[in-house]
């Protein structure tokens, strides 16, 4: 088992909508988790963070966070054809005292004008 | 007010070649991380580093990786007798302490290909 599993995808919605992009960790000891967004060949950039369990907002995204059931997701409202790109989810792991992240393999969204 | 930047941003190198691959991190950042993200895969963590001090290197591959930040700002990635497993982007990212609720920033990342 992956200790972080996305589904890779594609994710495809149409311009407008709602995409829903989920993530799993098995490190039961898992504090701080992470959204990068990565374009095709470009390196990833920093979406959302969240610590705590919960939804936490920012502008059209919104991550939520339920560390008894281990999963973490991302919400996109108003997809625009801008936001398709892949999503990585990381996990800072329990066991590590420093900032080393854990990424899944990625979901790539596809947003359809 | 540069980010972490990258250098050389694509490499081919014949198999058995050696290859070096720099990173310069954003100003003031104590914080290093090298990370290997193989074609759709995500970033899979190498070794980190904390000022010159490499305090985890679990992720590197094999005793042909080699790391280092002898002054505590410009790190080295260093692949001896190249493999064509080792065909991957190389990320370099940076964050102000390395605390684990911290936001790391990545590099470009060099492109490697090994023929």
């Amino acid at each position: 088992q992956k200790e972080v599993e996305q589904n890779s995808g594609p994710l495809s919605v149409p311009e407008g909508a709602i995409a829903s992009l989920n993530c799993t960790y098995s490190d039961r000891g898992s504090q701080s988790f992470f959204w990068y967004r990565q374009y095709s060949g470009k390196s990833p950039e920093l979406i959302m963070s969240i610590y705590s369990n919960g939804d936490k907002e920012d502008g059209r995204f919104t991550a939520q966070l339920n560390k008894a059931s281990q999963y973490v997701s991302l919400l996109i409202r108003d997809s625009q054809p801008s936001d398709s790109a892949t999503y990585l989810c990381a996990v800072n792991s329990g066991s590590s005292n420093t900032g080393k992240l854990i990424f899944g393999q990625g979901t790539t969204l596809q947003v359809k004008p | 007010g540069a980010g972490v930047s990258q250098s050389p941003r694509y490499k081919v190198a014949k198999r058995g070649q050696d290859v070096a691959l720099r990173c310069d991190p954003i100003s003031g950042h104590v914080s290093l991380f090298w990370y290997q993200q193989a074609l759709g895969q995500g970033p899979e963590f190498l070794t980190y580093f904390q000022n010159e001090a490499q305090l985890d290197k679990s992720g590197l591959p094999s005793d042909r990786f080699f790391a280092e930040r002898p002054e505590g700002s410009v790190s080295t990635l260093k692949i001896q007798r190249t493999q064509q497993e080792d065909s991957a982007v190389y990320l370099c990212a940076s964050s102000f302490t390395g605390g684990r609720t911290e936001t790391q920033y990545f590099g470009p990342g060099t492109r490697l290909l090994v023929l």
